[in-house]
């Protein structure tokens, strides 16, 4: 069964660029989740979707942050413009549903602003 | 609000028994306890999760207090492999993860 993928693994960027990252989840996935990750922390819901739909954006930074489900499959975040407390690895995950069910995660974007 | 707190480092010998502790205070009656890991540079991989009984896996064995305010995952043999950072999550209405700043385990050959 193939993992959920996530492009790019690395990325470098100036402050005030834009930057965009993908997610592709587990194949039959309805739930799909974005997180971001500071050095030394532990991750952190930004975005939960159900197939197309968001139930919960509460954690999202919506004056820079956008995120897209389209079709209910693959999933872009965006960042635009960006600062430099930015910088984080940013992980996607999927699960079945939103039941009692195991996430599975991405290997991550990990981004940086300079 | 990480809703978990897990002492931040942890060292065990290569062959023995690693016990990692957790607290959950305030976790409701239906919510559940996750534990995943995270190996450097990768993403954070599934080991076990219970919502108020003792589970066991091929990886793991999940302790549950009875008043369910506290956990301990057991990693019966640790292997060299096993260094990662260890998360204890609540899982909340959703299906929604609450991550605390995990354990870092090391593995002393």
């Amino acid at each position: 069964e193939a993992g959920v993928a996530q492009s790019p693994r690395y990325k470098i960027i100036e402050k005030r660029q834009s930057v965009a990252f993908w997610c592709n989840p587990i194949s039959g996935h309805a739930t799909l989740y974005w997180y971001q990750q500071i050095l030394g922390q532990g991750p952190k819901l930004l975005i939960q979707f159900q197939n197309n739909g968001v139930v919960d954006d509460s954690q999202l930074p919506k004056d820079r942050f956008s995120a897209e489900r389209l079709k209910g499959v693959d999933s872009t975040l965006k960042i635009q413009p960006a600062k430099l407390e930015d910088s984080a690895v940013y992980l996607c995950a999927s699960s079945l549903d939103t039941g009692t069910s195991k996430q599975y995660f991405g290997p991550g974007t990990r981004l940086t602003v300079t | 609000d990480a809703k978990t707190t897990q002492p931040p480092s942890m060292d065990c010998a290569e062959g023995r028994a690693a016990n990692l502790p957790c607290n959950h205070s305030t976790i409701s009656g239906n919510e559940y306890v996750y534990w995943y890991r995270q190996i450097h540079s990768q993403g954070p991989q599934y080991i076990i999760h219970g919502l108020k009984n003792n589970e066991t896996n091929e990886m793991a064995s999940l302790i549950i207090t009875e008043d369910r305010k506290s956990s301990t995952l057991i990693l019966p043999h640790a292997t060299l492999r096993d260094t990662a950072v260890y998360y204890c999550i609540v899982r909340v209405t959703g299906n929604q993860f609450y991550f605390g700043t995990g354990t870092s385990l090391t593995v002393i050959p």
